[in-house]
C-alpha cells in the first residue's frame, strides 16, 4: 500500500543530544514537508523540499536541519541548538503537479528530558 | 499564500449539520481553498478542496462565496467521530513550478456532542 511513514512514534532523548526523525514515502511525491505542533496549537512549518537535493526553510527552521538525498526520504534532525524540542512532529508529502492534497504521516512525539 | 481566519471552537449536536466558516479575504485567483481535519494526536486528513464552484464528496460539502472571500465546510450529519480540529488553507495548484507552502493556522476545534 502506498503511504507516508514516520518512525518512531514516540522518541525520548536527553537534552543536548541531536536526534533524527525519519519520514519515508512511496507515493512518488516530489514535495515533502516537516511541521511541528505544540499542545493546543496549529501546525508550524519547519522545512520543505520541492525536489530531490533541494529544500527551503519554513517559519521555524532554527535548530533543525534536513536532507533530501532521495525522493522517498526527508529526514529531520533536531539539533541541540533547538531550545524547546519537545513537540509532536508531522511529515507530509504531495505531488504539486496533480493536487495540493497532502498526505500526512502519523507523527513522532519527541520528548527531551 | 492566503491567510485564513477561523473561529477557535464550535459545538454541534450529533446527527445535525456542522457548518464551519472560514474567512480568506486575501485569497488570490489561482489559490484553492483546502480543508483538512486532525483527530487528536494523528496526522491531518484531507477533506475537500475547491476553487470557485461548490464541491461535494462523500465526506463533506464546500460552499465558496461568489467573491471567494469566505467559505463554509458542511458536514451534513455530524457524528461523534467527526470531533476534530478543522483547518482551512489557501494554496496554489502549480504545474511544475515552485509550490507554495501549506500554511496551517490554529483551525476550529469542532466538538460533536450526543
Amino acid at each position: 500500500d502506498g503511504g507516508i511513514t514516520q518512525s518512531p512514534k514516540y522518541l525520548f532523548r536527553k537534552e543536548g543530544q541531536n536526534v533524527t526523525l525519519s519520514c519515508e514515502q512511496n507515493l512518488n511525491h516530489d514535495a515533502m514537508y516537516w511541521y511541528r505542533q505544540d499542545p493546543g496549537q496549529g501546525l508550524r512549518l519547519i522545512y520543505y523540499s520541492q525536489i530531490v537535493n533541494d529544500f527551503q526553510k519554513g517559519d521555524i527552521a532554527e535548530g533543525y536541519s534536513v536532507s533530501r538525498e532521495k525522493k522517498e526520504s526527508f529526514p529531520l534532525t533536531v539539533t541541540s541548538a533547538q531550545k524547546n524540542p519537545t513537540a509532536f512532529y508531522l511529515c507530509a508529502s504531495l505531488d504539486p503537479t496533480i493536487s495540493t492534497e497532502a498526505f500526512f504521516g502519523q507523527g513522532t512525539r519527541l520528548t527531551v528530558v | 499564500d492566503a491567510k485564513t481566519t477561523q473561529p477557535p471552537s464550535m459545538d454541534c449536536a450529533e446527527g445535525r449539520a456542522a457548518n464551519l466558516p472560514c474567512n480568506h479575504s486575501t485569497i488570490s485567483g489561482n489559490e484553492y481553498v483546502y480543508w483538512y481535519r486532525q483527530i487528536h494526536s494523528q496526522g491531518p486528513q484531507y477533506i475537500i478542496h475547491g476553487l470557485k464552484n461548490n464541491e461535494t464528496n462523500e465526506m463533506a460539502s464546500l460552499i465558496i462565496t461568489e467573491d471567494r472571500k469566505s467559505s463554509t465546510l458542511i458536514l451534513p450529519h455530524a457524528t461523534l467521530r467527526d470531533t476534530a480540529v478543522y483547518y482551512c488553507i489557501g494554496a496554489r495548484l502549480n504545474y511544475g513550478g515552485s509550490q507554495g507552502n501549506l500554511i496551517f493556522g490554529k483551525g476550529t476545534k469542532l466538538s460533536v456532542k450526543p
